[in-house]
C-alpha cells in the first residue's frame, strides 16, 4: 500500500495562475480531507469528502474547489492564485466509523509545499 | 516544509529524560483525540489516540492523559531518543461531526 500520495511536491505559481493539487489514496478510505498549514500554526481544513460525489466546506474554502469522482482522489483546485495561498497544503483520508474506534485516525500525505508570488 | 513550526512553542529535553507535551482542546463536546508527529518536510504520523470514556492510555514509550474537567490533553514520552525531535500536535473530533480540529504544535528538541 502506497497509502495517501501527494504531487506535485514543490510548486511555485505566479498570481492570478491556477493548479490543481493531487491527492489519491489506495486504502479505500471513504472521508478525505485537505488542510492546509501555516508557519507556527495548526492545520486548516479546506474542503472534506465523505464517499465520492460528496464534498463539503470546510473552515478555509474560499479561492479553491475540490471535486470527488471516485474514492481514490480528491483533487483540490486553485483557480486564481493569491499569495494568501502560500502554505503547505495536506491531503488526509480516514475509513469509516466501525466498531474498532482507531480507524478513526487520519492518514496524512507528505504535502505539497506551494508559493504564489 | 521548513518553514513549518518556526514560532511554534519549544519543549527541550535531554536524550534519556521523559518528556511532556501539553494540549488545551477547544470543544467540550469533542469525544475522540489523537497525537501526531511531523518531522521537517514530511505529513503528520499517527502517535495514540484516545476516546473520552478513558483518562489514560499507554503505547510503546507514550502514554495519553486525558482531563476532561479542564479540557487538557498531554503526551507523555519515556526515555526521549534523539528521532523523536518533532512537532506534536494534538488533534479532537467533535461527536456526530467528520471534522477534527488540530492545535498549533509544539515543537520538541532532544538534546544529547
Amino acid at each position: 500500500n502506497a497509502g495517501v500520495t501527494q504531487t506535485p511536491k514543490f510548486r511555485i505559481l505566479k498570481i492570478g495562475q491556477s493548479m490543481t493539487l493531487q491527492c489519491t489514496q489506495d486504502m479505500n478510505h471513504n472521508y478525505m480531507y485537505w488542510y492546509r498549514q501555516d508557519p507556527g500554526m495548526g492545520l486548516k481544513l479546506i474542503y472534506y469528502s465523505v464517499g465520492a460525489g460528496i464534498t463539503d466546506k470546510g473552515e478555509v474554502p474560499n479561492g479553491y474547489n475540490v471535486s470527488r469522482s471516485t474514492t481514490e482522489d480528491f483533487p483540490l483546485r486553485l483557480e486564481l492564485a493569491a499569495p494568501s495561498q502560500t502554505s503547505v497544503y495536506f491531503c488526509a483520508s480516514r475509513p469509516p466509523s466501525g466498531r474498532n474506534y482507531r480507524n478513526e485516525k487520519l492518514f496524512f500525505g507528505s504535502g505539497t509545499q506551494l508559493s504564489v508570488l | 516544509g521548513e518553514s513549518v513550526g518556526l514560532h511554534l512553542p519549544t519543549l527541550s529535553v535531554q536524550e534519556g529524560d521523559n518528556s511532556i507535551i501539553n494540549c488545551a482542546y477547544s470543544n467540550s463536546a469533542s469525544d475522540y483525540f489523537i497525537w501526531y508527529k511531523q518531522e521537517s518536510g514530511k505529513g503528520p504520523q499517527f502517535i495514540i489516540d484516545i476516546r473520552s470514556n478513558m483518562d489514560k492510555r499507554q503505547g510503546q514509550r507514550v502514554t495519553v492523559l486525558l482531563n476532561k474537567t479542564v479540557k487538557h490533553l498531554s503526551l507523555q514520552i519515556a526515555a526521549t531518543q534523539p528521532g523523536d525531535s518533532a512537532v506534536y500536535f494534538c488533534a479532537e473530533n467533535v461527536s456526530g461531526t467528520y471534522k477534527y480540529i488540530f492545535g498549533t504544535g509544539t515543537r520538541l528538541k532532544v538534546l544529547a
